[in-house]
């Protein structure tokens, strides 16, 4: 099966500092996602990466970086955390498929809050 | 562009009753189609998929789902609600289009009553 572990189940951070998110892969995937969820909102692309050193912009990276360096790995960035970055981050991955015809696998959620 | 609908954000049925979790989707391109379920402080499962073929899907947990082109409609049904169903239903839609982006639907919270 496949297992992306993300670092922390559970963070509490305060507002102005520079936070990370740690997500990691075990299935050689080459695409990585980066969702927030917010009741009401379903799920929002905030970052993707097709491959090592790629990024691409979802519908919501303000306030966001990410960084892959290594395959296994895609890191999400607050910057500079806000309070209305409070939310549940989910991290996700899925193989090379032909236009999107592979689901993707999730972790099971990092719950952030800003104080 | 490729988005979901999913109409009813909180459903409620009985345990042993027809569970039906509504999605609508809108794509310029063949879709392909996608339910997930989240249970309480974890991440989304795949319940089952639609990529080509039959267009009746089964899935995990006597979930299943049928692709209806007309009605651009991909509704999940079980019989029998159990218990252990109560979680929240995510409809998700991608296309060739799209690379491997994901557009998720609101998401439907299912209530199964004793």
């Amino acid at each position: 099966d496949v297992k992306v572990t993300q670092s922390s189940r559970y963070l509490v951070k305060r507002t102005g500092e520079k936070v990370f998110l740690e997500c990691v892969q075990d299935m050689d995937h080459e695409n990585m996602f980066w969702y927030r969820q917010d009741p009401g909102l379903g799920l929002r692309l905030i970052y993707f990466s097709y491959d090592v050193k790629m990024k691409e912009k979802g519908d919501i990276p303000e306030g966001y970086s990410v960084s892959r360096e290594k395959k296994e790995r895609f890191s999400l960035i607050l910057e500079s955390a806000s309070t209305n970055q409070t939310s549940m981050y989910l991290c996700a991955s899925s193989p090379l498929g032909r236009g999107g015809n592979q689901p993707q696998h999730f972790g099971d959620g990092t719950r952030l809050s800003i104080l | 562009a490729q988005s979901v609908t999913q109409l009813g954000s909180h459903v409620s049925v009985s345990e042993g009753a027809l569970v039906l979790l509504r999605c609508n989707y809108s794509s310029s391109v063949p879709p392909y189609l996608f339910w997930y379920v989240q249970y309480p402080n974890q991440g989304l499962q795949l319940l089952l998929k639609y990529t080509t073929g039959a267009t009746l899907v089964k899935g995990i947990n006597g979930f299943e789902a049928e692709f209806k082109k007309s009605e651009t409609s991909f509704h999940l049904t079980k019989p029998s609600a159990h218990m252990s169903d109560a979680a929240e239903y995510f409809c998700a839609v991608t296309g060739s289009n799209t690379g491997n982006q994901f557009y998720f639907g609101t998401g439907t919270s299912l209530t199964v009553i004793p």
